[in-house]
């Protein structure tokens, strides 16, 4: 089945800096990757997600790699905020699968 | 649109006691439905799916059971509680191709 690697645990930034947050996946067989981003005691919420059919994905701060070559995609958070503090969550899932493969989560402190 | 709804948001229970959470989901039809686990500090851990009525895949042997009796409601049970099953429980619903969307969570503390 899908293995998800995420890396590192924790990460903290200086306010302004990027954060660059990298997963790999064992399962050549995943199309989907999403990104979600938990604040303290609530639950995951999207934040971005990618397919495989492209390489890159862009939301404002907010952008995701994918290299099917080496299975493993990225999230990287440019000017970060203080807001931006909160447990990251990378996942996969492939064709035909109904659940998602999650890693082990980022913890992000963004420093004023 | 679709809202998930998933209570209650914190459970204190002592050791032996039975447990039942409940989730349901609104605006969607024939969801994909999922209960996670997550432990302080660690990951989500995927305890059961379910792809439609009374149909509950179980991800990791436990003392944990699901039931679906309902197209839009997931419900987590056990019979008697252990100190490990404490956590914070999510529930999740999907349809084919989508992202997973989560409840807000229960926290669990088994005493």
């Amino acid at each position: 089945g899908e293995n998800v690697e995420q890396h590192p645990s924790t990460l903290s930034v200086q306010e302004g800096d990027s954060a660059v947050i990298k997963c790999t996946y064992s399962d050549s067989a995943s199309n989907y990757f999403p990104w979600y981003k938990q604040e303290l005691g609530k639950g995951p919420q999207l934040i971005i997600d990618i397919r495989s059919n492209v390489g890159e994905k862009k939301d404002q701060r907010i952008a995701v790699t994918l290299n099917k070559t080496a299975k493993h995609f990225s999230l990287h958070i440019t000017e970060t905020q203080p807001e931006d503090s909160a447990v990251y969550f990378c996942a996969a899932r492939a064709t035909g699968f109904q659940k998602l493969v999650f890693g082990t989560g980022t913890r992000l402190l963004v420093s004023p | 649109s679709q809202t998930i709804h998933q209570w209650p948001a914190t459970l204190v229970q002592p050791v032996g006691s039975p447990l039942s959470l409940e989730c349901t989901v609104e605006g969607t039809s024939n969801p994909n439905l999922y209960w996670y686990r997550q432990a302080a500090g660690r990951g989500l851990q995927l305890l059961f799916y379910s792809v439609g009525i009374g149909q509950i895949s179980s991800e990791v042997p436990q003392n944990l059971s699901a039931s679906r009796p309902q197209d839009r409601q997931f419900i987590l049970s056990s019979k008697k509680l252990l100190l490990s099953d404490s956590g914070f429980y999510l529930c999740a619903w999907s349809v084919l191709l989508s992202e997973a969307f989560f409840g807000q969570g229960t926290r669990l503390t088994v005493v």
